[in-house]
């Protein structure tokens, strides 16, 4: 069975656009998170979505944004990119909503210039 | 804020060695734990979890102990391998949900 896949694996923007990344979960996994890992940092958490609604925010700015789609596919949006956005962006999923094991994806490396 | 956090950001050992990787945490209401093992260019991979009503559990050549007297965690690995460095994130859930909570990690560097 396929793992976690994040699309695309590597991105470059430039400061002021956006950005939309792209997770599919496991096949049955109903729960996808979202994370932001710093170079050297333990990743952060972004977003929750479970059954297509958001189940919990990290302390991230309105330019992030997300949605999961009915087949449970998730998207993360970010708009007005700052250089500070840098970072691999990691997508995982889980079985149902709550303190249950996370798999990750190999994540989204974006790079702002 | 409450966060988790980890002794030694490097650990090195020889082949063969047990290693030990140790975590704190500050959030006596969290109640869930996973450690997870993370390589270069790839997201984290899952080591083990446990729960709060247990003291210890135990994978194939990995053993997690939890002391909730002291907020503590370890990982332990047994007959560490090259395969095995990395760098090792525990990581804690503080409320319902997924939302976890990562440390800052620890390199584990295995020498033959």
């Amino acid at each position: 069975d396929a793992g976690v896949t994040q699309s695309p694996t590597h991105l470059i923007k430039t400061r002021g656009q956006h950005v939309t990344l792209r997770c599919s979960p496991i096949s049955g996994h109903k729960s996808v998170s979202w994370y932001q890992q710093v170079l050297g940092q333990g990743p952060q958490f972004i977003f929750q979505y479970y059954e297509k609604e958001e189940r919990g925010r990290g302390n991230f700015p309105d330019r992030f944004s997300a949605r999961q789609f009915p087949n449970y596919s998730s998207e993360l949006n970010v708009n007005a990119l700052l250089l500070g956005d840098s970072a691999l962006y990691l997508c995982a999923s889980s079985l149902g909503g709550s303190k249950e094991k996370l798999f990750f994806g190999s994540g989204t490396q974006l790079s702002v210039l | 804020g409450e966060s988790v956090g980890l002794h030694l950001p490097t650990l090195s050992v020889q082949e063969g060695d047990n290693s030990i990787i140790n975590c704190a945490y500050s959030n006596s209401a969290s109640d869930y734990f996973i450690w997870y093992k993370q390589e270069s260019g790839k997201g984290p991979q899952f080591i083990i979890d446990i729960r709060s009503n247990m003291d210890k559990r135990q994978g194939q050549r990995v053993t997690v102990l939890l002391n909730k007297t002291v907020k503590h965690l370890s990982l332990q690995i047994a007959a560490t391998q090259p395969g095995d460095s990395a760098v090792y994130f525990c990581a804690e859930t503080m409320e319902y949900g997924n939302k976890l909570v990562f440390g800052a990690g620890t390199i584990l560097r295995v020498k033959s």
